[in-house]
């Protein structure tokens, strides 16, 4: 079946550690995101590529960091530097990059600090 | 003004009843809107799109665009427990950067 897997889909993170989320998609879509869940609240982008190699920040992306050295492949690394991390972390695609393109979701990790 | 504004509930309903969720949006060149559905600790999954104004229906869903007001909604008939879920609601155009979300109502179906 096609679809996006994240994992792990919980993670815990000690003070001053680095952790990567990781994001792989069987879709053969271009377009990957990374966005951030917090109770209550929306889905607030931290960081999207459109296309291999290549990525771009959103809104929140201080403390954060991706590669795309692959077309199915966006980990996502929470640094030290993201002083609150806890949240909800959801990875999704779409097969282009116009944003009227329907947005597959993968079913998220939950990262909390120890 | 944030461009995309939307009551959090909860919203809590018995089974049966119709729903009404509504947004409102700030941006006079969103052509798509789209609804998204989240089951709690699940990632968001695709739920209604629609161009333009006017309705559009899929079994006991309605979407609804009024682009003069810039209100949308979307309304649940028959509602079922299985319907309780959080409904994010997501207006765009094609040339914008990036998709910007409502914050979401939590809706929740009693027996």
């Amino acid at each position: 079946d096609g679809g996006i897997t994240q994992s792990p889909k919980y993670l815990f993170r000690k003070e001053g550690q680095n952790v990567t989320l990781s994001c792989e998609q069987n879709l053969n879509h271009d377009a990957m995101y990374w966005y951030r869940q917090d109770p209550g609240q929306g889905l607030r982008l931290i960081y999207y590529s459109q296309i291999v190699n290549d990525f771009q920040k959103g809104d929140i992306a201080e403390g954060y960091s991706v590669s795309r050295e692959k077309k199915e492949s966006f980990p996502l690394t929470v640094t030290s530097a993201q002083k609150n991390p806890t949240a909800f972390y959801l990875c999704a695609s779409s097969r282009g990059q116009a944003t009227n393109e329907k947005l597959f979701f993968g079913s998220g990790t939950q990262l909390s600090v120890l | 003004q944030k461009e995309v504004e939307q009551d959090p509930g909860p919203l809590s309903v018995p089974e049966g009843a119709i729903v009404s969720l509504n947004c409102t949006y700030s941006n006079s060149a969103f052509q798509y809107f789209m609804w998204y559905r989240q089951y709690s600790r699940k990632g968001p999954e695709l739920l209604m799109y629609t161009y333009s104004s006017g309705n559009k229906e899929d079994g006991r869903f309605t979407a609804q665009v009024d682009k003069s007001s810039k209100y949308i909604s979307l309304f649940i008939r028959d509602s079922q427990p299985s319907d309780s879920a959080t409904y994010l609601c997501a207006p765009t155009r094609s040339s914008a950067s990036k998709i910007i979300f409502g914050s979401g109502t939590r809706l929740s179906i009693r027996p």
